[in-house]
């Protein structure tokens, strides 16, 4: 399989901050990455999808504002909580397509935030 | 209708036995599906792609894929108290970035 890292693996922060949350596919480039939010206990929800050098698509319901995503390289995407709240806080998975035949996505170790 | 249906468990098996976990999606069109597994508290781990009719073995997982019923399966044979995970079936509608994802079934595996 392919390899994608993240960092931090954890932030704590203050109500009010903006927390920066680092993607990166190590062995392959990624055209398209996702980012993915989940709760304890609950399955996978999309946030966004983002494009190498375009603006991400935002699901429904996901405030772009509050979400900016930037996927300024193949290699890179970044996720930053603008203003975090105490209800942000939840554990944040991104992924990257393979962009080989099948796509298939691989998985980022994930950054659990929590807002004080 | 959900793109992706999995039963979302909690299935219980004995060690040593077989696991069987089961996902139907709803397009027809739908190209490549993919079985993730997923600690608790850890993100998901791609253990198994197909993409054609039929099974496909991979040590103790085979993934079977019937598309005239829509239908994708994942057995684990010999399961192990180190299977204990939620299992996440897939689908890529195209190859370009339609992905989507079941709620996932949990699996304990009973030493």
């Amino acid at each position: 399989g392919a390899v994608v890292s993240q960092h931090p693996s954890r932030v704590i922060c203050k109500s009010g901050t903006s927390v920066k949350i680092e993607c990166r596919s190590l062995d392959f480039q990624a055209t398209t990455m996702f980012w993915y939010r989940q709760f304890p206990k609950q399955s996978l929800m999309l946030m966004a999808t983002s494009n190498e050098g375009s603006k991400a698509t935002y699901e429904q319901g996901v405030e772009k504002d509050k979400f900016l995503i930037n996927h300024a390289s193949l290699t890179l995407s970044t996720l930053t909580v603008t203003s975090a709240h105490p209800e942000d806080s939840s554990f944040y998975i991104c992924s990257g397509a393979s962009g080989r035949v099948y796509n298939e996505q691989f998985f980022g170790p994930g950054t659990r935030l929590t807002v004080l | 209708q959900k793109e992706v249906e999995q039963n979302s468990g909690p299935l219980s098996v004995p060690e040593g036995a077989i696991a069987s976990l089961n996902c139907t999606y709803s397009d027809r069109g739908s190209q490549s599906f993919f079985w993730y597994r997923q600690y608790s508290g850890k993100s998901p781990e791609l253990i198994m792609s197909i993409y054609s009719n039929g099974d496909k073995e991979d040590g103790r997982f085979t993934a079977q894929l019937n598309k005239a019923s829509q239908y994708v399966s994942l057995l684990i044979r010999d399961s192990q108290p180190s299977d204990s995970a939620t299992y996440l079936c897939a689908v890529n509608r195209d190859t370009g970035n339609q992905f989507y994802f079941g709620t996932g079934t949990s699996l304990t595996v009973i030493p």
